[in-house]
C-alpha cells in the first residue's frame, strides 16, 4: 500500500516549455486535489476532482490544466511554464465522503522553472 | 473567504519538554473541521492531528493533543516530552462541512518548530 505517489520528484523546466506531473493513489478515494507550495506560506488549491470524471478550479488555477484519468490517477499538466510557477506541487486524495474527509498527501514534486 | 493564521514562524524546545502551537481562524460557519499537519525535512506532509468543531472534547493522539476553543476560534497543538523527530515545520489547516468545494484544505503559513538535544 504505496498512499499517494508523485512522479517526478524533481524537475527543471525553461520558460515556455510544457511538462505533467503524474499523481496516483491505491487507497480506492474518490477525491482528488493537486496544492502549491510557495516559500514562506502554507499550501494552496489549484485543482481538484470531487470524484472521477469531474474537475473543479481551486484558488490559484491559473497556468494550469488537470486531467482525471480515472479514479486512481490525477494528472496536473503546465502548457507553458512561467518562472512563477517554480514551487513544491502536492497531490493528497480522499474519500471525499463522510464528515471526516481527511486528506493524505504525496510526497511532492519540486519544480524549478528558469 | 476563511482564513487560518499562525502567529509563530519558528518556535524551539528542549528534548522532553512541551511546547504549544497557536493556530486561530476566522469563519462565519459553525461547523467544520480543522488539521495539524507536519512537514519534515523530507517534505512528506503528514497528519498529525484532527478535530471536530461539533465535538467539544478535545483530541488527542498519544503525545500530540489540541486546545480547542470554539468561541475564540483558537486551536492550538500541544506537543508533550518533545522527541528529536518531532522537529519539522507545521501546518495548521481548516475545512468545511461537506462535498464538492467544501473539500478545500485551507492553510496557515506554518510554524518551524526546532527540538534542541
Amino acid at each position: 500500500n504505496a498512499g499517494v505517489t508523485q512522479t517526478p520528484k524533481f524537475q527543471v523546466l525553461k520558460t515556455g516549455q510544457s511538462m505533467t506531473l503524474q499523481c496516483a493513489q491505491d487507497m480506492n478515494h474518490n477525491s482528488m486535489y493537486w496544492y502549491r507550495q510557495d516559500p514562506g506560506m502554507g499550501l494552496r488549491l489549484i485543482y481538484y476532482s470531487a470524484s472521477e470524471g469531474t474537475t473543479d478550479k481551486g484558488e490559484v488555477p491559473n497556468g494550469y490544466n488537470v486531467s482525471r484519468l480515472n479514479k486512481r490517477e490525477f494528472s496536473l499538466r503546465l502548457e507553458s511554464a512561467a518562472p512563477s510557477q517554480t514551487s513544491v506541487y502536492f497531490c493528497a486524495s480522499s474519500e471525499g465522503t463522510g464528515h471526516t474527509d481527511t486528506q493524505y498527501f504525496g510526497p511532492g514534486t519540486r519544480l524549478t522553472v528558469l | 473567504a476563511q482564513t487560518v493564521t499562525q502567529s509563530q514562524p519558528e518556535m524551539s524546545v528542549q528534548e522532553a519538554e512541551t511546547v504549544t502551537l497557536s493556530c486561530t481562524y476566522d469563519t462565519s460557519e459553525s461547523d467544520y473541521y480543522l488539521f495539524w499537519y507536519k512537514q519534515p525535512p523530507s517534505r512528506q506532509m503528514i497528519l498529525v492531528i484532527r478535530q471536530e468543531a461539533y465535538k467539544q472534547q478535545n483530541a488527542t493522539e498519544n503525545r500530540f493533543s489540541v486546545n480547542f476553543q470554539k468561541a475564540a476560534k483558537s486551536f492550538s497543538l500541544k506537543i508533550s516530552d518533545s522527541q528529536l523527530g518531532d522537529a519539522a515545520m507545521y501546518f495548521c489547516a481548516y475545512r468545511r462541512l461537506g462535498g464538492g468545494s467544501n473539500y478545500k484544505l485551507t492553510f496557515g503559513k506554518g510554524t518551524l518548530l526546532t527540538v534542541n538535544p
